[in-house]
């Protein structure tokens, strides 16, 4: 199986600042089959970013994603009280399909 | 807009199966996508359970000797069944669309989920 790691394990910032957020994969990961999620409390996640750097639909330019092989980030430049939420990456390269740990995002 | 709803019991019994069914609205569950379940057991991470595509399925082998997922298109819905649970088995149960776009592949609609306990 591919194992995602992602760090950190909690980020706290303060409104505005800069989030980065690091997925490593034990294997390389085509970058088409690199996804982020993000989940709010008490609900369900939602697509964020698709093909490692593709935003979803309706998702604000603040994100954006990047990477290859074993490495990717989604950023969130300058960051809104809303964004507080738990960030997942996800692969599909190989099977079984996989998700990271997850990186909380706090907003101080 | 497509709308994915999941129902069932929300307590089963240890050894006893976990069965769920999602309804999906908006598209039809006999188009070409990939009708997934995937689980969050309490303030833990995602898991992925399995998907029906195409008259196919693809599980977790984690999970598979216990699983099987099925669909209905009459009434467009699709199905978990989840055979001789735990408590490791205790989770909200999501179902999702999977879709495969441009040799991309991302799950795009999620439902709200269901909490299944497992317990006597």
């Amino acid at each position: 199986d591919i194992v995602l790691t992602q760090s950190p394990g909690t980020l706290s910032l303060s409104p505005g600042e800069r989030a980065t957020l690091s997925c490593r994969a034990s294997q390389s990961v085509s970058s088409s089959y690199l996804v982020w999620y993000q989940q709010k409390p008490g609900q369900a996640p939602r697509l964020l970013i698709h093909g490692a750097s593709s935003r979803a639909a309706g998702i604000p330019d603040r994100f954006s994603g990047s990477g290859s092989g074993t490495d990717f980030t989604l950023t969130i430049s300058g960051l809104e009280p809303e964004d507080l939420a738990v960030y997942y990456c996800q692969q599909y390269a190989d099977s079984p399909l996989t998700f990271g740990g997850g990186t909380k995002v706090e907003i101080k | 807009q497509v709308h994915l709803q999941e129902s069932g019991p929300g307590l089963v019994k240890p050894s006893e199966a976990l069965s769920l069914t999602c309804t999906v609205s908006g598209a039809s569950i006999s188009s070409y996508y990939y009708w997934s379940w995937i689980r969050q057991p309490p303030g833990k991470g995602l898991e992925w359970i399995g998907y029906y595509y195409s008259g196919n399925t693809n599980y977790n082998p984690s999970l598979k000797s216990r699983l099987t997922i099925s669909i209905d298109t009459s009434k467009n819905q699709f199905y978990l069944n989840l055979r001789s649970v735990t408590a490791a088995d205790t989770a909200v149960y999501y179902c999702v669309r999977g879709n495969q776009q441009s040799y991309e592949y991302y799950m795009d609609v999620w439902g709200k989920g269901a909490t299944v306990s497992v317990s006597s």
